[in-house]
């Protein structure tokens, strides 16, 4: 099974500032046939399903606001959240799907002061 | 717009079975490989199961190999999830998904949800 590492667990950030959060695969999912990294991201708010943020690992998905950007390759990718609004206080997920079982990252907890 | 709902979560005791039911609507759901995710209480999102679009491949989870049958019914737009012989560890609130045209096993639409509780 591929295990996914995210880091930290959790952080605090100003409204404004930058927030990084690294997502580090057990092995690289990175398909060359098709040069693409099979990597996802997503937002978890309480009470809310799971929002999509992005695939093959920088692809933002519909309606995400360019604040969001992911990046990375082989075995370590990243989503960077620039100039945090408080609606970004969420846990973020990363998600591999290389193979099955499809696997996530244990969550970051992102909190706005 | 694309509507998934989620149906048939409750209380059950330990050993147990209960089925989880999703009803699709706003795209053509046999175009699609179909899913179901969980969340226990605290704790982060795990992959169960997923279909392929005709129902010939199919994928567990290991801790479920045995205990839970996906399956779908194309002609009324459903996603099932089969639980047999429950566990405390399976509480959680089990959401179905869909995965996105642009990408393989990618989540674009959810439920809401439905929690499943077992419990004595």
């Amino acid at each position: 099974d591929i295990v996914m590492t995210q880091s930290p667990d959790s952080l605090v950030v100003s409204l404004g500032e930058r927030a990084t959060i690294n997502c580090k695969s057990s092995q690289s999912i990175f398909y060359s046939s098709n040069n693409k990294n099979y990597l996802a991201w997503y937002q978890l708010k309480p009470g809310q399903p799971p929002k999509l943020l992005f695939y093959w690992a920088s692809i933002r998905d519909s309606g995400v606001p360019d604040r969001f950007s992911g990046s990375g390759s082989g075995t370590d990718f990243s989503l960077t959240i620039s100039s945090l609004q408080a609606e970004d206080a969420a846990v973020y997920y990363c998600q591999q799907y290389y193979n099955t079982p499809i696997t996530f990252g244990q969550g970051t907890r992102l909190e706005i002061k | 717009e694309v509507q998934l709902v989620e149906s048939g979560g409750g209380l059950v005791q330990p050993g147990g079975s209960l089925r989880l039911s999703c009803a699709g609507s706003g795209f053509i759901f046999s175009s699609y490989w179909m899913t179901w995710v969980r969340q226990a209480p605290g704790k982060g999102l795990e992959w169960v199961a997923n279909i392929k679009q005709d129902g010939s491949e199919k994928h567990y989870l290991d801790s479920v190999k045995g205990r839970f049958t996906i399956s779908r019914d194309n002609a009324k737009n459903s996603l099932y999830l089969q639980m047999n012989s429950l566990r405390a560890e399976d509480t959680a609130v089990y959401y179905c998904a869909r995965d996105i045209a642009a990408a393989g096993w990618v989540f674009g639409y959810w439920g809401q949800g439905a929690l499943v509780t077992v419990s004595s």
